[in-house]
């Protein structure tokens, strides 16, 4: 089954605790990206992976970090946590972002964080 | 800056009458349009698009309708079903750039 697997699904933890949510797709897609969701603002793109090894910064990069080093996985790193990163993530990947219209992103689960 | 915008954040219709979701945009670069559907506890699921050269574009009971001059599109959906209950977003796309709105959450009563 096609699928794009992110983990934890939840997750509380305290300030400053470095933490990494995983992501990982099936499908062999080269377009990677990662949303934050919050209430009243919809999703925003955080960074995004054009291929292995070339990632960029979307709208809401601060505090985060990102790495492709294989197609299939694409990790997002929290160093140094503060509350104001507390929010729903969600990872999406699609098949090329070159058109990225006919492929539309297929996107994970969420995972729920919590930074207190 | 919120470059799309759903202005509604919540739409409750009766089943089987028609539900208008509407997206406001101020990117004129913008060439690509897509809406997503959402329930609770997952992700995102693709539901239509439409390429900025199009004024709509329908797949069974959704249509997408765009009007590039008022920079506006809206999504219908007929006849509108209780399992169409979710959050819907509105998504535009500029270069490798995606923008969301906030979501506009319908339900459908039976």
């Amino acid at each position: 089954e096609a699928q794009v697997t992110q983990n934890p699904r939840y997750l509380i933890t305290v300030t400053g605790k470095k933490l990494t949510v995983t992501c990982s797709q099936n499908m062999n897609h080269e377009y990677m990206s990662w949303y934050r969701q919050d209430p009243g603002l919809g999703l925003r793109q955080i960074y995004y992976s054009m291929n292995v090894e070339v990632t960029d910064k979307g709208d809401v990069p601060e505090g985060y970090k990102v790495s492709r080093k294989e197609k299939r996985n694409f990790p997002l790193i929290l160093e140094s946590p503060s509350p104001n990163q507390t929010s729903l993530y969600f990872c999406a990947s699609s098949l090329s972002a070159w058109v990225a219209s006919n492929q539309p992103q297929h996107f994970g689960d969420g995972t729920r964080l919590s930074i207190l | 800056d919120q470059q799309v915008k759903q202005n509604s954040p919540s739409l409750s219709v009766q089943e089987g009458r028609i539900s208008i979701l509407n997206c406001d945009y101020t990117n004129s670069m913008f060439d690509y349009f897509l809406w997503y559907k959402k329930y609770p506890a997952e992700g995102p699921t693709f539901l239509i698009s439409i390429s900025s050269i199009k004024d709509k574009n329908e797949d069974g009971r959704f249509t997408v309708f765009l009007n590039k001059s008022a920079k506006h599109l809206s999504l219908h959906i007929v006849p509108s079903q209780p399992g169409d209950s979710a959050v819907y977003f509105c998504a535009a796309r500029v270069n490798n750039d995606m923008r969301f709105g906030a979501g506009t959450r319908l339900t459908v009563k039976p």
